[in-house]
C-alpha cells in the first residue's frame, strides 16, 4: 500500500530557530500534499495544500510566512517552520494523495512532534 | 459549506461490548466520508471510506460503517470490543471533484476499552 515517511518525528528546538519537516512519499507520485497541525486532545486543522510545482494554498489564519511550504517534486514536500515560538508547539502531519479529485485515499505521515523550549 | 460533527468526545465500553462512534455531515452535494484511527504520537490509519457505491462499508479490523443519506449520517460500529481498538477516531469529509479534495474533519472520539 502507500507509504509517506516523514523526519522527524520528534524534534527540540531553541526559540527563534526554523525547523524543517519532510514528508516522501516511497511509493507513489504525490500530486498533492496536504499540512496539517493537531493541538493534544484536537482534531487535525489543515494548513495549506500544495501541488507539485505550485505554491501552497493556506487556509486562513495560517501564516505563510511563518509555515513555509515546498512541494519541488512529487516524491517530496517539506514545512518549515522559521523562527519557531513556543506557541507553534504542536504534533504536525501530512498527507499525500496521488490523483486529484476523485476519492481515492489519504495517506498520512506518522506525524513530527515539534517543541520549542 | 460541509462540515462533519462527531457527537460524543470521549466513549467508554467494555471489552466484547458493541462500538458505537456518530458521525453527522453537512454537505450540499452527497460526499465521500471516512473513518481514520489515531494511536497516540502517530499519523492516521483509514479505517474505511464511503464513496458514493454500497451504502454499507466494511473496514480493517472488524469495524463497519453505514451512510445514511436521509440521516446525513456516517456512524461507526464493531460488534465487539477488543483492548487494541483503544483509541482517537476521526470522521473525515471531502468534496468530489475539484483539483485538491481537502479532507475535513470532526473532533475525535476517544475510545476507552474497559476489560
Amino acid at each position: 500500500g502507500a507509504v509517506v515517511s516523514q523526519h522527524p518525528s520528534r524534534v527540540i528546538c531553541k526559540s527563534g530557530t526554523s525547523v524543517k519537516i519532510e514528508c516522501r512519499s516511497l511509493d507513489f507520485q504525490a500530486t498533492t500534499m496536504f499540512w496539517y497541525r493537531q493541538f493534544p486532545k484536537q482534531s487535525l486543522m489543515l494548513m495549506a495544500t500544495s501541488n507539485e510545482g505550485s505554491k501552497a494554498t493556506y487556509e486562513q489564519g495560517v501564516e505563510k510566512d511563518k509555515f513555509l511550504i515546498n512541494h519541488a517534486s512529487l516524491t517530496l514536500s517539506t514545512l518549515t517552520v522559521t523562527s519557531a515560538h513556543p506557541e507553534d508547539s504542536s504534533f504536525y502531519i501530512c498527507s499525500a494523495r496521488d490523483v486529484p479529485g476523485g476519492a481515492r485515499g489519504y495517506t498520512f505521515g506518522s506525524g513530527t512532534r515539534l517543541t520549542v523550549v | 459549506a460541509q462540515s462533519v460533527t462527531q457527537l460524543g468526545s470521549h466513549v467508554s465500553v467494555s471489552e466484547g461490548a458493541l462500538v458505537l462512534l456518530r458521525c453527522n455531515y453537512s454537505s450540499s452535494v452527497p460526499p465521500y466520508l471516512f473513518w481514520y484511527v489515531q494511536y497516540p504520537n502517530q499519523g492516521l490509519q483509514l479505517l474505511l471510506k464511503y464513496t458514493s457505491a454500497a451504502t454499507l462499508v466494511k473496514g480493517i479490523n472488524g469495524f463497519e460503517a453505514e451512510f445514511k443519506k436521509s440521516e446525513t449520517s456516517f456512524h461507526l460500529t464493531k460488534p465487539s470490543a477488543h483492548m487494541s481498538d483503544a483509541a482517537e477516531y476521526f470522521c473525515a469529509v471531502s468534496y468530489p471533484g475539484g483539483a485538491t479534495n481537502k479532507l475535513i474533519f470532526g473532533t475525535g472520539t476517544l475510545l476507552a476499552v474497559q476489560p
